[in-house]
């Protein structure tokens, strides 16, 4: 079993709907990272958070340690947010334990 | 600001040649990562270096790969030999410091292809 798994691994969608993406991961962790890599593009980080909520235009990140999940949810999702999205926790040293990975297409 | 920088975007190298990838990091940040992605894949860890030591060189796939990190700046990845498996983009990433609760800055990535 992989330390972080992502879901789904594939998410298509109409332009509008709310989106989520889920992160579980098994280790214990410093913080958890959701990164987004647009095709043929680099990879941004989009939040960084160690406990509750943050929230970044249409980006809302949440994460509960307890139960060792996170999602990463889009308000009125739009083509442009087409993307891979990329969950990676930061364990007890200095790497990143990196998620598969969920690829999101917004159709118009 | 400044983000990190890596050359070139793209590389096209026979089977066999060498190849040095560079990338120049955020300034101030101590740690640096290189990542390899090869087509439809996730990220595969290669090395991290803090400052200029690399104490984590475990994800290096063979000993055809080597890489170093100059005055805790620039650093160059080098791929002697290389062959068709090679080809992926290498990637670039620099944070603050080596720890896992610091946000990691990509670079653009080099493509590299082997023919």
């Amino acid at each position: 079993k992989n330390e972080v798994e992502q879901s789904p691994q594939n998410l298509t969608a109409q332009e509008g709907e709310f989106i989520t993406i889920n992160c579980s991961y098994s280790v214990g962790i410093s913080a958890l990272h959701w990164l987004q890599q647009h095709p043929g593009g680099g990879i941004v980080s989009l939040f960084m958070l160690s406990s509750g909520k943050k929230k970044h235009g249409r980006l809302i990140a949440t994460i509960n340690i307890q139960e060792k999940h996170s999602s990463l949810h889009i308000t009125a999702s739009h083509p442009r947010d087409s993307a891979v999205y990329i969950c990676a926790v930061g364990a007890s040293n200095y790497q990143l334990i990196w998620g598969a990975g969920t690829k999101l297409i917004i159709k118009p | 600001g400044a983000g990190v920088s890596q050359s070139p975007s793209n590389k096209v190298t026979e089977k066999g040649k060498d190849v040095e990838l560079r990338c120049d990091p955020i300034s101030g940040h101590t740690a640096l990562y290189w990542y390899r992605q090869s087509l439809g894949q996730g990220l595969e860890f290669l090395i991290y270096f803090q400052g200029n030591s690399a104490p984590d060189k475990s994800g290096l796939p063979s000993d055809r790969f080597s890489a170093e990190r100059t005055g805790g700046s620039v650093s160059t990845l080098t791929i002697q030999r290389t062959q068709q498996e090679d080809s992926a983009v290498y990637l670039c990433a620099s944070s603050l410091a080596g720890q896992g609760a610091y946000e990691q800055y990509f670079g653009p990535g080099t493509r590299l292809t082997v023919t």
